[in-house]
């Protein structure tokens, strides 16, 4: 198996823009997780899906964060528009619903807005 | 507080054992992780330890469960440059870990 698999691996833009983030997680996995990591906050959970439902999305800061996930192979979080302040790592991560020690995240998107 | 806490700067000579500490809050917490994440890369499950074992070995890693202090610990034998990244401890009491901040190991010559 290839891995969690992000896309792409790096992203600049111009604040305002739309930015979208993709992320394919392994065959098989029905829960997917999506984490933002900055030196400030740490690695913080953003939203997480199980079976492509949208379970808990608490943890995105703002209405101009949105995710989705349209089949059990895709999952995409878009910013719309991007502040600098979004400059971060996002990450993906998947596992099966209830295994407790499959947890594989992605190598994640380094987004910088300018 | 944090639900999770380590400190954020550990540094080692090579070949010197490293220890990295983790305290968590919650006392059901079932399964324990640590998770490298080296530079440019994502989170890598290193090992874990269920809540009912007290140290779990493989090779070089050593994990140590106070259960009763809520404290984790990882020690890295013969640590190498290669060894060289951030370091995070998790607890999870269902399939979602929560993690900590992250203690970034540097190993000089």
């Amino acid at each position: 198996d290839a891995g969690v698999i992000q896309s792409p691996r790096h992203e600049v833009t111009e604040m305002g823009q739309e930015v979208t983030l993709r992320c394919k997680p392994i065959s098989g996995h029905n829960s997917l997780f999506w984490y933002r990591q900055t030196m400030m906050r740490g690695l913080e959970l953003l939203i997480y899906f199980n079976n492509n439902v949208p379970i808990d999305d608490s943890g995105m800061p703002e209405d101009r964060f949105s995710a989705k996930m349209p089949n059990a192979s895709f999952s995409t979080l878009k910013i719309q528009p991007s502040e600098p302040r979004d400059s971060a790592v996002y990450f993906c991560a998947s596992i099966r619903t209830g295994s407790h020690y499959g947890y594989t995240f992605g190598s994640g998107t380094r987004l910088t807005v300018v | 507080g944090e639900d999770v806490e380590q400190s954020l700067f550990l540094s080692v000579r090579e070949g010197d054992s490293s220890v990295i500490n983790c305290t968590y809050t919650d006392s059901s917490s079932t399964y324990l992780y640590w998770y490298k994440q080296e530079p440019g890369a994502g989170l890598q499950l290193l090992t874990y330890i269920f809540s009912n074992m007290d140290m779990k070995q493989d090779q070089r890693l050593t994990v140590l469960l106070n259960k009763k202090d809520k404290h984790l610990s990882l020690r890295i034998a013969d640590t190498q440059t290669g060894d060289s990244a951030i370091y995070f401890c998790a607890e999870g009491r269902s399939y979602i870990p929560t993690f900590g901040r992250g203690t970034s190991l540097i190993v000089h010559p």
